[in-house]
């Protein structure tokens, strides 16, 4: 089992619907959670993070955390076409270790 | 403020052969990481240092991989004898600060694209 697991797509949505992305982890004790958009042939940058129980909402971006499911999500409202990119999970392990999933390449098409 | 920066961006070089990249991190950030994405994975730790201390290496392949921060601040990754599947990209990221719940926000340079032939 992969330590941080995340569907690799692609997911297409249509522009101005809501993208969904998962992932799930394995290390009960992990704190931190992150979520990274990577443009193709760009370095990932920071959207959200997340620390606690429940939702976190940022512009068009809500980050949900289910620590019992060990289960994070990501949801883009309103996707536009500039969303497409890989959406890279990250999680801290205890110890601090920042593990990332495979990535999901998601498309918005116009 | 100037960001994670990395040289070169691009090499290629033929197996067994020797390859150095180098990364000057943000101005006061005293983490840093160098890690290793190839082609449709997400990034994997090679090495992280706090200050010019190893935090963490677990994952560099030591037999050929080295790494240093001398002084605390630039920090070189060293790949000798070099073999196909260390094609890749390599990423250094920098953060203000370490430990506790909430990690500073790690930022990452543009990468150094490897190629070996």
């Amino acid at each position: 089992q992969k330590e941080v697991e995340q569907n690799s797509g692609p997911l297409s949505v249509p522009e101005g619907a809501i993208a969904s992305l998962n992932c799930t982890y394995s290390d009960r004790g992990s704190q931190s959670f992150f979520w990274y958009r990577q443009y193709s042939g760009k370095s990932p940058e920071l959207i959200m993070s997340i620390y606690s129980n429940g939702d976190k909402e940022d512009g068009r971006f809500t980050a949900q955390l289910n620590k019992a499911s060990q289960y994070v999500s990501l949801l883009i409202r309103d996707s536009q076409p500039s969303d497409s990119a890989t959406y890279l999970c990250a999680v801290k392990k205890q110890g601090g270790k920042l593990i990332f999933g495979q990535g999901t390449e998601l498309s918005v098409k116009p | 403020e100037a960001g994670v920066a990395q040289s070169p961006r691009y090499k290629i070089i033929e197996k067994r052969q020797s390859v150095a990249f180098w990364c000057n991190p943000i101005s006061g950030h005293a983490t840093l990481y160098w890690y290793q994405q190839i082609l449709g994975q997400g990034p994997k730790l090679l090495i992280q240092f706090q200050n010019n201390g190893v935090v963490d290496d677990s994952q560099l392949p030591k037999d050929r991989f080295s790494a240093e921060r001398l002084k605390g601040v630039d920090s070189t990754l060293k790949i000798q004898p070099a073999k196909l599947e260390d094609s890749a990209v390599y990423l250094c990221a920098s953060t203000t600060f370490i430990g506790g719940t909430e990690e500073g926000t790690q930022y990452f340079g543009p990468g150094t694209r490897l190629t070996v032939l």
